[in-house]
C-alpha cells in the first residue's frame, strides 16, 4: 500500500534554515502536502505542490519535489521559535483518491 | 474565514460506551473525512464520505464505527461499545472535490476531538 516516511526529529538554530525531507511510495501521487500541527492544535495546510511542479516558494517555505526518486523536501528559511511543531508530509493521488496518506511527522525544535 | 468545527473538543468516556463525534464541514463543501492520531503516531485515515455514502474506509473502520450526515450541515462519527484502544484525536475533515483529482485538493481539518476512554 502507500506510505510516507519522514525522520521523527529536526533541531536547528534560530535563524537558519530548517530541512525536512520525506519519501512516498506512491507512483500515482498528484498532489503532495506539508501539514503543520502545533502542540495540542489541529493540522494546518502549510502548501501543497502538484506532482509536475519541482519547485513552490511561498514566502519563507519552499517545496522541492524529485518525482524520479519519490523525494519532498520542504525548507523553512531563517527559523523562528514559532516555527516549532511537528511537520507532516502527505500525498494523494488516484490510488487514494479519496484520502490523505500522512507520514509520522518531523518534529521541528528551535535553538536559541 | 469558513472552517470545519468539531465538538466537544475533548471527551471521555468509560469503556464500553457509546460516543458521537461531531463536526459540522464547511458548508459548500461535498467531500468528507474522518481521521485519528494515537499518542505520538501517524494520522491515519479512518473513512471518506460523498453523497450521503462511504466513499472509501480503511480496514481500522470496522463495524464498530459508523457515519452519518443526519442534516446537513452535521458529519457524525459514532464509535459504539468503546475500548481502550480507541483513545486517540480524531480528526474531520472536508474538501469541496474529490483529493488528488480535482483543480482544488486542500482538505481542510477541524481542530480534533481528543477522546479518552478510560
Amino acid at each position: 500500500g502507500e506510505d510516507v516516511e519522514q525522520s521523527l526529529f529536526l533541531s536547528v538554530r534560530e535563524g537558519d534554515s530548517s530541512v525536512i525531507n520525506c519519501t512516498y511510495t506512491d507512483s500515482s501521487s498528484t498532489y503532495l502536502y506539508w501539514y503543520k500541527q502545533e502542540p495540542g492544535a489541529g493540522l494546518q495546510l502549510l502548501t501543497y505542490i502538484f506532482s509536475n511542479m519541482d519547485m513552490k516558494q511561498d514566502q519563507r517555505l519552499t517545496v522541492l519535489l524529485n518525482k524520479k526518486d519519490k523525494h519532498l523536501s520542504l525548507r523553512i528559511a531563517d527559523t523562528q521559535t514559532g516555527d516549532s511543531a511537528i511537520y507532516f508530509c502527505a500525498e494523494s493521488g488516484y490510488s487514494s483518491a479519496s484520502k490523505i496518506i500522512f507520514g509520522s511527522g518531523t518534529r521541528l525544535s528551535i535553538r536559541p | 474565514e469558513p472552517e470545519v468545527t468539531q465538538t466537544p473538543s475533548h471527551q471521555v468516556t468509560q469503556m464500553g460506551q457509546e460516543v458521537i463525534l461531531r463536526c459540522v464541514p464547511i458548508s459548500n463543501h461535498l467531500y468528507f473525512y474522518w481521521y485519528r492520531q494515537i499518542l505520538g503516531q501517524k494520522v491515519e485515515f479512518l473513512v471518506s464520505f460523498y453523497n450521503n455514502e462511504i466513499s472509501e474506509k480503511s480496514e481500522i473502520f470496522d463495524d464498530q464505527f459508523s457515519v452519518e450526515r443526519p442534516d446537513g450541515s452535521n458529519f457524525t462519527l459514532k464509535i459504539r461499545s468503546t475500548k481502550l484502544e480507541d483513545s486517540a484525536m480524531y480528526f474531520c475533515a472536508s474538501s469541496p472535490e474529490a483529493l488528488g483529482r480535482g483543480t482544488n485538493t486542500e482538505a481542510f481539518f477541524g481542530q480534533g476531538t481528543r477522546l479518552t476512554v478510560v
